[in-house]
Parts: structure tokens; C-alpha cells; sequence
């Protein structure tokens, strides 16, 4: 089962604009993590948030965090065509052990040229 | 990038057979993880080592086994390959000691089985 759902499913938007994307979770979470995936590539860590955290940013990057409702958005800002990608999140539930993240299906963001 | 080599990258081969996968790491880290990414299913997690000798079991780790008999190698085997576990495989690794870090991800291993 998926612990995190990310919507929309998928997202086309034209250059300069910002892409935003939301995930929500089931259960307690330690933190909540959010990681690109490039077609036909390994996933790559953008940025992580602590239950205890409201925002974070990193760059054109701007991750929220509501543990009230259980959900957490991503926003790209200023979209470039090299941002065309999967975008997921994973949580690490509680007091896990061992990083065992838990990951959503997924954002399919398209950048148009 | 971090040190994580997976092989083989792509593979062929007919239900019933064994299939082994190999996520080898350079950079020491303690807990390696193994995961595969199905369309509709996201990435879910077949089992985990926290070090060498010791593994637990994942979200769908049926059908799969393990073994680390050293630090920078985690092996995945499929026993029996069956159509159901056509799929891409990603090993990852843990970037600290402890827990609550971020994960390092491999370049993946499609597996087809016919």
C-alpha cells in the first residue's frame, strides 16, 4: 500500500511558469521527502522536511508541510524544461528504523518550451 | 554521485528461472535497500540490510531473498521468476548512520520475465 498520493497524477505547463504538486500521507510521519526522477533514471533527493518544520526551501524549490492535515505540496518555481520529470514523495514513518521511506505513485510534470 | 552500481542494467529471461541482481556500493554506508517501481504502484520496498548479515523484509517481499555478506554488495534473487515480477529494480542506499536520511538511488535493472 502507498502511504503517500501525490496529485495531480500528471501536469503540463509552459516554461516560466510554476508547477505545483501535492502529496498526502496516512499515518504519523518523522519526515517527509520529495525526490526526481528523470526518464529512465535512479531517483534523486530534492529535499527533505521534518515533521516539526512548516517550509523549506532549496533554490527554485519551496516545500510545505501541514501534519494537521497530513499533506505536503512541492513548488517549482520559474519551470525550465530541464524540470520535465517524475516527482515523488516518501515518508519515513514515526520512529522507523532503517530509512524505510514510503513512496507515492507519483507526478508526471511536463515543461513546454 | 554517490558510489551505487547496480548490474545487471537490463535482463531477459523465462518464468522459472533464478535471477540475481547485484547493487554494489563504494561509499560505506550501513543500510542498503531494494526496491522496484511498477506504473500505477510508485516505488515499493522488497527488503532492506541494516548491515552486513542482518536483513528484514519489506512491503512485497515475497517471492525475492537477500543476502550481504559484505558492506558494499546487496544481493536481490528471485528463486522462481514469474511474469508478476517483470518490473525495474532500484537499489538504494542510506546517505547517513542513522535513520531519517535521504536515500541515494541506483540507475535501476529491468527485469523481463516471459
Amino acid at each position: 500500500s502507498q502511504q503517500g498520493e501525490e496529485d495531480p497524477q500528471a501536469l503540463s505547463i509552459q516554461e516560466g511558469e510554476n508547477a505545483t504538486m501535492n502529496c498526502s500521507y496516512k499515518t504519523s510521519i518523522n519526515n517527509l521527502q520529495w525526490y526526481r526522477q528523470n526518464s529512465g533514471r535512479g531517483l534523486v533527493h530534492l529535499i527533505l522536511i521534518r515533521s516539526n518544520e512548516r517550509e523549506k526551501h532549496s533554490g527554485r524549490l519551496r516545500v510545505t508541510l501541514d501534519t494537521s492535515k497530513k499533506s505536503s505540496s512541492l513548488l517549482i518555481t520559474a519551470s525550465r524544461a530541464a524540470d520535465t520529470a517524475s516527482y515523488f514523495c516518501a515518508t519515513v514513518e514515526g520512529r522507523a528504523a532503517g530509512n524505510k521511506l514510503t513512496f507515492g505513485g507519483g507526478t508526471r510534470v511536463l515543461v513546454k518550451p | 554521485d554517490a558510489g551505487i552500481t547496480q548490474s545487471p542494467r537490463h535482463k531477459v529471461t523465462e518464468t522459472g528461472t533464478p535471477v540475481t541482481l547485484r547493487c554494489h556500493q563504494t561509499e560505506n554506508h550501513r543500510y542498503m535497500y531494494w526496491y522496484r517501481q511498477d506504473p500505477g504502484h510508485g516505488l515499493r520496498l522488497i527488503h532492506y540490510s541494516y548491515g552486513v548479515k542482518d536483513t528484514d523484509k519489506g512491503e512485497v517481499s515475497d517471492g525475492y531473498s537477500v543476502s550481504r555478506s559484505k558492506t558494499e554488495d546487496f544481493l536481490l534473487t528471485l528463486e522462481s521468476a514469474t511474469s508478476s515480477q517483470t518490473s525495474v529494480y532500484f537499489c538504494a542506499i542510506s546517505g547517513r548512520q542513522t535513520n531519517t536520511g535521504e536515500l541515494f538511488f541506483g540507475e535501476g535493472s529491468r527485469l523481463t520475465v516471459l
